[in-house]
């Protein structure tokens, strides 16, 4: 079965560069999570989308943005990296934000140097 | 606020030593509550959830946990580690504002 897939795996950027992080939900999901793991944490909510709506906004830095589009992929983009944006960054997909059904993508490793 | 507990940050067990780590979340209604493991470098894998009906839920790899709602708890145990459950586990619960919380998580380490 078709899994969440996020693109790219792992990422390295200088900081103060940008970063663009992307996830494809499980075919006809259409509620995306984003959530930002660091080292040794627990992964922490970013912001969620559904129906290409953003539905709820957690502990997201203003220098981030994020949004849903018509195929219901979603693309997370970070500007002005600091060195504390390094962490794995999951994509987590449900249908009509359920939690019967939400699964979550192998991450994105974001290391900023 | 909603909240999700794991009061065991690191838990070490000899190879066939029975485990049972704790979780405790905060919130009065209805509750969907999930274990999540984490394999060294690896992204969070499903073990097992509850959402309603028998208390008591398996899942894979011999994983069970059991739902207390008088406690508040829903403890994950398993009868016999493995070298190969050398892990992080992530207890986690489903808010009521449609998202998943995680607990800080329990680093379990097997002695083989």
């Amino acid at each position: 079965a078709a899994g969440v897939i996020q693109s790219p795996r792992h990422l390295i950027k200088e900081k103060r560069e940008t970063a663009t992080l992307k996830c494809y939900p499980i075919p006809r999901h259409d509620t995306v999570y984003w959530y930002q793991q660091g080292p040794g944490q627990d992964p922490q909510f970013l912001i969620s989308f559904y129906e290409k709506m953003q539905s709820d906004k957690g502990s997201i830095p203003d220098r981030f943005s994020a949004q849903q589009f018509s195929d219901y992929h979603s693309e997370l983009n970070m500007s002005s990296l600091e060195l504390g944006d390094s962490a794995l960054y999951f994509c987590a997909s449900s249908l009509t934000g359920g939690a019967t059904d939400t699964y979550f993508g192998p991450g994105t490793r974001l290391t900023v140097l | 606020a909603q909240s999700v507990s794991q009061h065991n940050h690191h838990v070490i067990l000899s190879e066939a030593a029975s485990l049972e780590l704790g979780c405790n979340y905060s919130y009065g209604g209805t509750v969907n509550l999930f274990w999540y493991v984490q394999y060294p470098g690896q992204h969070l894998q499903l073990l097992l959830k509850y959402f309603s009906g028998d208390p008591l839920v398996k899942g894979i790899k011999g994983f069970e946990a059991e739902f207390i709602k008088s406690k508040f708890s829903f403890n994950l145990r398993k009868p016999s580690v493995q070298w190969s459950d050398t892990a992080e586990y992530f207890c986690a619960a489903y808010s009521s504002a449609s998202k998943i919380i995680f607990g800080s998580g329990t680093r379990l380490s097997i002695r083989p």
